[in-house]
């Protein structure tokens, strides 16, 4: 079994902070994605990363793809209140359009 | 473009009942998967549809079964409903054409089982 672990799973700081969310595993993933779920609302996408050692950047936000495609992580700068959410990794393996999920990391935002 | 639909969003049942839950996925797409969300397990994968067959299935017990139609909509029921199974049920959609592709997630459905 495939398993995603995330750290922290909780984290709370203040509007202004940087912080990074790590997701790791002992298995390689043909892909990765990143999703940020809301409360009474479904995961949205992020972002996918596909290639070993990628960097993608999305304003604040920015994923790495370890470069053994077992990690990831997303580092946001200067955390706003409207980055508040549950955010999910989930990897595909290759020829599968499944999704395994990691465990989450809570994160809240204080103004 | 619209986006996902499930229905119902709410639903209460008592233990041994049956549930179908319904998802209508983006207009095009044609592969639609389910997962169950909970605080414990948090999601995990049950199963996957394209042009009405079932491409990939989680590890769940047979009481949790679906099916898709030829509009690529889908049903999933639960049969012999117990109280582990009060979760947040999503659908997703994607075009299917291969691995990795984006899938949209719906608002899912929240099921309690008293």
């Amino acid at each position: 079994t495939q398993l995603l672990e995330q750290s922290p799973q909780f984290l709370s700081i203040q509007e202004g902070e940087n912080l990074t969310v790590y997701c790791n595993s002992s298995s390689v993933f043909s892909s990765l994605q990143w999703y940020r779920q809301e409360p009474g609302e479904g995961p949205v996408l992020l972002v996918t990363v596909v290639t070993g050692g990628e960097v993608k950047k999305l304003k604040r936000l920015t994923f790495q793809f370890g470069d053994a495609r077992k990690d990831s992580s997303l580092h946001i700068t200067a955390a706003q209140p409207g980055d508040t959410g549950l955010y999910l990794c989930a990897g595909t393996n290759f020829g599968n359009e499944k999704l395994t999920f990691g465990t989450g990391t809570r994160l809240t935002i204080i103004p | 473009k619209a986006g996902v639909t499930q229905t119902p969003r709410y639903l209460i049942k008592t233990r041994g009942q049956q549930v179908t839950l319904s998802c209508s996925p983006i207009s095009g797409h044609r592969s639609v998967s389910w997962y169950q969300q909970t605080p414990g397990q948090g999601l995990q994968f049950l199963f996957e549809y394209f042009s009405e067959t079932q491409r990939n299935k989680g590890n769940f017990p047979g009481r949790f079964s679906g099916r898709q139609f030829s509009n690529s909509r889908s049903e999933m029921n639960v049969s012999t409903l117990e109280l582990g199974d009060s979760a947040l049920y999503l659908c997703a959609s994607s075009f299917g054409q291969g691995p990795g592709g984006t899938q949209y997630f719906g608002p899912g459905t929240r099921l309690l089982v008293l």
